[in-house]
């Protein structure tokens, strides 16, 4: 059974700063890994998606990478402003493309 | 602009009673998912459905009920068998026939759904 985990759960910077989130993934037979962001209330808007024989997705800030047979993906985000807090979710589709979702990390950026 | 509408964003529902979510999408996606979401979890696939008129159990539904009777709708009914169902309930699309696994996952705003 795939499992998927994000830590931290939560986690505080300042403005301006560079910043890791990780996600990890037990089976590493993936199809894809996409990462979203949850406003409080609202539902999942999608960032990157990345397919399984790729290492990288890049969206202006954001950089998402895959390392598919270590089971692990990491988003970072670049000079990190007060309107990227929300919570960070990752999700992998596999077998039967089944989507399995990780808890998520909380991220607050203090201006 | 293309999208997934959830209504309401909003539901009290009442000891014993069944009530209804609506979903609707046009992004003539093939593929569309009930999810619910509880603080602390992650997201738990209620029921999916990849074609009209055709639909599968996911991991928690007992209680639920959908159907699927165009391509664009897939309403949740959340039965008085659901002993618990105050959550976040989110519906996505995807654009289905393994092509999900090339362009992800869409997804609408939510319900919140309470018990009162």
């Amino acid at each position: 059974k795939q499992e998927v985990t994000q830590i931290p759960a939560a986690l505080s910077v300042p403005e301006g700063e560079n910043l890791v989130l990780n996600c990890s993934f037990t089976d590493s037979a993936i199809y894809n890994l996409q990462w979203f962001r949850q406003d409080p209330g609202k539902g999942l808007t999608s960032l990157l998606l990345i397919q399984s024989s790729q290492r990288e997705q890049t969206s202006g800030r954001l950089n998402a990478s895959l390392d598919k047979s270590s089971g692990r993906s990491t988003l970072y985000i670049a000079a990190s402003q007060p309107g990227d807090s929300a919570t960070y979710l990752c999700a992998v589709t596999g077998g039967y493309q089944k989507v399995t979702f990780g808890t998520g990390t909380k991220l607050q950026v203090i201006p | 602009d293309g999208g997934i509408t959830q209504s309401p964003k909003y539901l009290f529902r009442k000891e014993g009673q069944n009530v209804t979510l609506s979903c609707e999408q046009n992004l003539n996606h093939d593929a569309m998912y009930w999810y619910r979401q509880d603080p602390g979890q992650g997201l738990r696939l209620i029921y999916y459905s990849h074609i009209v008129n055709d639909f599968q159990k996911g991991d928690i539904a007992e209680g639920y009920s959908v159907s699927r009777e165009k391509k664009e709708s897939f309403p949740l009914t959340v039965t008085s068998a659901q002993k618990n169902p105050t959550a976040f309930y989110l519906c996505a699309s995807s654009m289905g026939q393994g092509r999900s696994t090339l362009y992800g996952y869409t997804f609408g705003s939510g319900t919140r759904l309470t018990v009162v």
